[in-house]
């Protein structure tokens, strides 16, 4: 099984709401990624996960707070955004030395 | 510091000819290279990628690249374009020597137009 599920595929939500974006991969890879990709642009790294524990944080916002409960899944908790948060929230996952396996992706539309 | 260059924003090329996404790279060690297609509304699909080894790379979809370590490029092609190409390219480099947790650095993208 080659494949990153995320749910949900479409999401949108107030300035004021907490929501939450899920991702799963099946392939064993112990590194999982949280990406934020805006139109036409290359993704942007928000947090990396190497064997369960946060290994890399990009000074993302607090109102993102990532969780990895094993090593299939990785949570994305999303609290008090802005309109300017809107883009496609994208989840990889890779062993060490290969490449990245990405999910469909999550669009999130802050109102 | 590590990047990537993808130089051409677009390119337009016609069905049946090939085609050439360029992509040049700086690292200070050793480069991982791989190389990412994106259709509208959905994730990265991964095409292939250089670890080590032949310098001439073959990938899903009829794509192969070129390693030149002399020149730092990886560029993309295919001997014939389809319509169904046309999607937007993104070139990434992980720097093997690197302790860089698994990140990769980007291009900006080009964006691949075939025309009937």
């Amino acid at each position: 099984d080659t494949e990153v599920t995320q749910t949900p595929k479409h999401l949108v939500m107030g300035m004021t709401n907490k929501k939450s974006l899920k991702c799963e991969q099946h392939m064993g890879h112990r590194a999982m990624y949280w990406y934020k990709q805006k139109a036409k642009k290359p993704p942007e790294l928000m947090f990396v996960y190497s064997y369960e524990k946060l290994s890399i944080n990009e000074s993302v916002p607090s109102r993102f707070s990532p969780e990895c409960p094993n090593s299939s899944l990785l949570n994305l908790h999303l609290h008090a955004l802005q309109p300017e948060d809107s883009a496609l929230y994208l989840c990889a996952s890779s062993d060490h030395v290969g490449e990245q396996f990405f999910g469909p992706g999550t669009r999130l539309t802050v109102l | 510091a590590q990047s990537v260059a993808q130089p051409e924003d677009q390119v337009n090329v016609a069905e049946g000819n090939p085609l050439t996404v360029k992509c040049t790279y700086s690292v200070s060690g050793n480069p991982y290279l791989f190389w990412y297609v994106q259709y509208p509304n959905r994730g990265l699909q991964f095409l292939l990628k250089y670890i080590t080894g032949d310098n001439l790379v073959k990938g899903s979809y009829g794509f192969e690249a070129e390693f030149n370590k002399s020149q730092t490029s990886f560029h993309l092609k295919k001997p014939s374009a389809l319509v169904s190409d046309s999607a937007l390219y993104f070139c990434a480099v992980r720097d093997y020597n690197l302790d860089s947790n698994y990140q990769l650095i980007w291009g900006a993208g080009t964006k691949l137009i075939i025309k009937p």
